[in-house]
């Protein structure tokens, strides 16, 4: 398995306040990318990454922030958390020398996130 | 854009059972096609793929063939087990452009009862 680790996995927390999700690989992987699942929609990219200090949107990035200051730490920030952000947010890594080639994704455990 | 179609679950077998779960898509390109596997309270797994026209993609008993001409990856295995059950994601990108999204279809849910 690749080394891919999220924290928290899981966290409650209120309407309006910040949060931030880690995501931590061992595999020193160029690609890193947040995706959120929601019942009926499948996953959608948040953000991406495609190296250190480099970031792009995704399909769903509206109230959401990422950075990348090491290779191996990304980072998403809810500024002020809403309602409509409850999901379980998952990270995933992809890089040139990993077993299923550039295009595979390999992803972490997961974090599950209620904001009530 | 490009797009994943797969089948609406819940798909409910008994053991030994043969499975299918269809799986279509659009793309401009030429994606590289995936099965994902979740396991109840897990991350995605990667269960197969395939990168090119009539390519087979196998593991563990799971098999899907590339197939450009019905755009097409559907899932099958011979013989499935209780431990078969879990969520299946069919999912594609851009093997020529490093970075991208994989485009998921929404899931399916497989259930197999002894």
């Amino acid at each position: 398995d690749a080394g891919i680790t999220q924290s928290p996995r899981h966290k409650v927390t209120e309407t309006g306040t910040p949060v931030t999700l880690r995501c931590h690989q061992t595999e020193n992987h160029r690609y890193m990318y947040w995706y959120r699942q929601d019942p009926g929609h499948g996953l959608r990219l948040i953000h991406y990454s495609y190296g250190v200090k480099d970031t792009d949107k995704g399909e769903v990035s509206d109230g959401y922030s990422v950075s990348r200051s090491k290779t191996e730490d990304f980072l998403l920030t809810l500024e002020s958390a809403t309602s409509s952000q409850t999901s379980v947010y998952f990270c995933a890594i992809s890089g040139a020398g990993s077993s299923g080639g550039l295009d595979t994704q390999y992803f972490g455990p997961g974090t599950r996130l209620t904001v009530l | 854009g490009d797009s994943v179609t797969q089948m609406e679950g819940p798909v409910t077998l008994s053991e030994e059972a043969f499975l299918t779960i269809n799986c279509t898509y659009t793309a401009t390109g030429y994606p590289s096609l995936f099965w994902y596997v979740q396991y109840p309270g897990e991350g995605l797994q990667l269960l197969l793929k395939a990168t090119k026209a009539d390519d087979k993609g196998s593991n563990k008993g799971f098999e899907a063939t590339y197939r450009k001409e019905t755009t097409s990856f559907h899932l099958e295995k011979g013989s499935v087990q209780v431990s078969d059950s879990a969520v299946y994601f069919c999912a594609l990108s851009d093997q020529y452009q490093a970075g991208t999204a994989l485009i998921f279809g929404k899931g399916t849910t497989l259930s197999v009862s002894s």
